[in-house]
């Protein structure tokens, strides 16, 4: 069984600071892939990072980047220089690789607000 | 097309009716999933096809929930005698292969009266 954590409901940062939204996941699965998605207030889901568990480098994309502990099982997303667009729902989602025949689990979420 | 399209995009239903709520995924994607997600809250798993295997209809919540997919091609998911407490999102998502990103469509919002 696949689970995801994300211990955070509700984070605030200032325009331009950097913030890190946590997740910690378990499985049993050796493979696994782990995603963020953000949602904007208008419900769409957007794919931000991927990471993979035997990659060996963080993903990073723009400025987002994924702080991969794979010992501690934590996949915490980084996003640099906030800008108000940010603000929006962050979820965290992870799929086992070597079943072949795995789904996607969610988080329950971190709605991130940034402030001018 | 070139995204995952859902219809409707909005259903307002009387309580006990039927409805069906339809997914296109994108073309190529074996892996199509459906989620629930009531308002404010996280994605709540329903059911995942992946091509032509059996499905994982483990977070169904009721029997009267049901969903079909013929092949890598659309799919329905039905709910059978609504409730009000199945008012919610309704989002599909497919993706290409396990280690890639999932789509998603943008929903069909449900609301039963």
């Amino acid at each position: 069984a696949q689970k995801i954590t994300q211990t955070q409901p509700g984070m605030f940062v200032q325009e331009k600071e950097a913030v890190t939204l946590d997740c910690t996941y378990d499985t049993s699965d050796p493979s696994y892939g782990l995603f963020w998605y953000k949602q904007p207030s208008s419900g769409e889901m957007i794919f931000l990072i991927y990471q993979g568990s035997y990659d060996q480098q963080n993903a990073t994309e723009g400025r987002y980047s994924l702080n991969f502990q794979k010992a501690r099982k934590s996949a915490n997303l980084v996003i640099s220089a906030s800008q108000l667009g940010d603000s929006a729902m962050y979820f965290c989602a992870m799929r086992a690789l070597n079943s072949g025949y795995s789904t996607l689990t969610f988080g329950k979420g971190t709605m991130l607000l940034v402030s001018p | 097309g070139a995204g995952v399209s859902q219809s409707p995009s909005n259903k307002v239903t009387e309580k006990g009716k039927d409805v069906e709520l339809r997914c296109d995924p994108i073309s190529g994607h074996t892996a199509l999933y459906w989620y629930r997600q009531r308002l404010g809250q996280g994605l709540e798993f329903l059911i995942y096809f992946q091509g032509n295997s059996a499905p994982d209809k483990s977070g169904l919540p009721s029997d009267r929930f049901s969903a079909e997919r013929t092949g890598e091609s659309v799919s329905t998911l039905t709910i059978q005698r609504t409730q009000q407490e199945d008012s919610a999102v309704y989002l599909c998502a497919s993706s290409r292969q396990v280690n890639t990103e999932a789509f998603f469509g943008q929903g069909t919002r449900l609301t039963v009266v």
